[in-house]
């Protein structure tokens, strides 16, 4: 069964700074890995999505990278602002149609 | 509409109470998922349909749970029963095809279940 992982799990920055959220899973047999936003009350937002075959995906200040073979992707926000601060879930999709999630990060970003 | 919408958007049940959560998928949508999220957890799969034939039922934790797609558009999870570990956000997915590999699975807003 995939495991995902993701740390950590609280994250608390000053405006500007730069993010860094990792993930990390088991099996490296996957078709695609994505990273999802979460407001409290709300749904899932889709960031970006990587295909096993890429190494990067980028959008705006987003930034996130996918090393298949060592089952890691990592995210980057550039000069993160305030209202980036939400939880950044990974989900990670095998060769069925079902997404394995890690359990988040929660980021805060002060003012 | 727009998006994925769920009703209701809160539920507080007594325990040994059945509800039944609504999902309306994206018009034309042919893949329908159901999730459960736990306090600080991320979402688990609960089960699959493509059109009205669910396909994938492995997540459901118990037979109390039942979820259908009569007419391949809108869904209803039905849960019998209900347990104080029932109690969870209950998330509806869906995708326009059968998943390719850029296939994305927009989320609706979910249902708050709290079993007392």
């Amino acid at each position: 069964k995939q495991e995902v992982t993701q740390i950590p799990a609280a994250l608390s920055v000053p405006e500007g700074e730069n993010l860094v959220l990792n993930c990390s899973f088991t099996d490296s047999a996957i078709y695609n890995l994505q990273w999802f936003r979460q407001d409290p009350g709300k749904g899932l937002t889709s960031l970006l999505l990587i295909q096993s075959s890429q190494r990067e995906q980028t959008s705006g200040r987003l930034n996130a990278s996918l090393d298949k073979s060592s089952g890691r992707s990592t995210l980057y926000i550039a000069a993160s602002q305030p209202g980036d601060s939400a939880t950044y879930l990974c989900a990670v999709r095998g060769n069925d149609y079902k997404l394995s999630f890690g359990a988040g990060t929660t980021v805060t970003v002060r003012a | 509409g727009a998006g994925v919408s769920q009703s209701p958007r809160y539920k507080v049940a007594k325990r040994g109470q059945d509800v039944a959560l609504r999902c309306d998928p994206i018009s034309g949508h042919v893949s329908l998922f159901w999730y459960q999220q736990a306090l600080g957890q991320g979402p688990e799969f609960l089960t699959y349909f493509q059109n009205e034939a669910q396909l994938d039922k492995s997540g459901l934790p118990s037979d109390r749970f039942f979820a259908e797609r009569p007419e391949g558009s809108v869904s209803t999870l039905k849960i019998q029963r209900t347990q104080q570990e029932d109690s969870a956000v209950y998330l509806c997915a869906s995708s326009r095809t059968s998943g390719g590999a850029l296939e994305t699975q927009y989320f609706g807003p979910g249902t708050r279940l709290l079993v007392l």
